[in-house]
């Protein structure tokens, strides 16, 4: 069974950093391509960044772009989001996706929340 | 990026009845070499994660019911359920593949009972 499962949010001030990790079990983890995406209170979800099976594409958000980084250690199953110079609007639950054949997101972890206040 | 539109934005259904969710995005996601549209159906409930229920527009995943349906080409998509249940109720989210990321979402369809 695949599972993937989220860890690291919490509460942090606005220009503060946070490094969420997720953890992955159920399938060959090298192979597939995952993806960051977050949901904002009463919001649909966003696209955050993008990370390849092997680490060599990467993509991000535009609103993320230079505060953010993803990254993946195949030999742990975990995949990661370092986020740096965090702002209020950042404030989501944050959920960790697994690709299918394709772009679309086929497995995705529970979430966790990321709130960014003073 | 590829701009998706949902509409309604909200919809109420009685129960066996069918609900008929649209989306369009901003240009074509039919992509020609392999004559598949890029575009994905999620349903979520209230505390959880988005659930993929079709991909290439027409493909449904393992172990949704049949009474869901996906349809439409290049531009125009829509998801049918054929006779509402109970569970059904959710919001409902189209998602395109094609390009490179950003994978642009819909702003959501929020499906209640009437």
């Amino acid at each position: 069974e695949v599972q993937l499962v989220e860890s690291g949010g919490g509460l942090v001030q606005p220009g503060g950093s946070l490094r969420l990790s997720c953890a992955a079990s159920g399938f060959t983890f090298s192979s597939y391509n995952l993806n960051w995406v977050r949901q904002a209170p009463g919001k649909g979800p966003e696209w955050v960044a993008f990370l390849s099976s092997s680490s060599t594409t990467i993509f991000y958000a535009d609103s993320v772009k230079g505060r953010f980084t993803v990254s993946r250690d195949n030999a742990k199953n975990s995949l990661y989001l370092q986020m740096n110079s965090l702002r209020a609007e950042d404030t989501a639950v944050y959920y960790c996706a697994r690709e299918g054949y394709s772009g679309y997101n086929a497995y995705w972890g529970q979430g966790t929340l990321v709130t960014v206040s003073s | 990026d590829i701009v998706m539109t949902q509409s309604p934005d909200s919809l109420a259904v009685s129960l066996g009845e069918r609900a008929t969710i649209n989306c369009k995005s901003s240009r074509s996601v039919l992509y020609n070499s392999d004559n598949k549209n890029y575009l994905a159906w999620y349903q979520q409930k209230p505390g959880q994660p988005p659930k993929l229920l079709i991909y290439w527009a027409s493909t449904r995943e393992s172990g949704v019911p049949d009474r869901f349906s996906g349809s439409g080409s290049g531009t125009d998509f829509t998801l049918t359920i054929s006779s509402l249940q109970a569970e059904d109720v959710a919001v409902y989210y189209c998602q395109q593949y094609l390009t490179a990321p950003p994978h642009t979402f819909g702003q959501g369809t929020k499906l209640e009972i009437k």
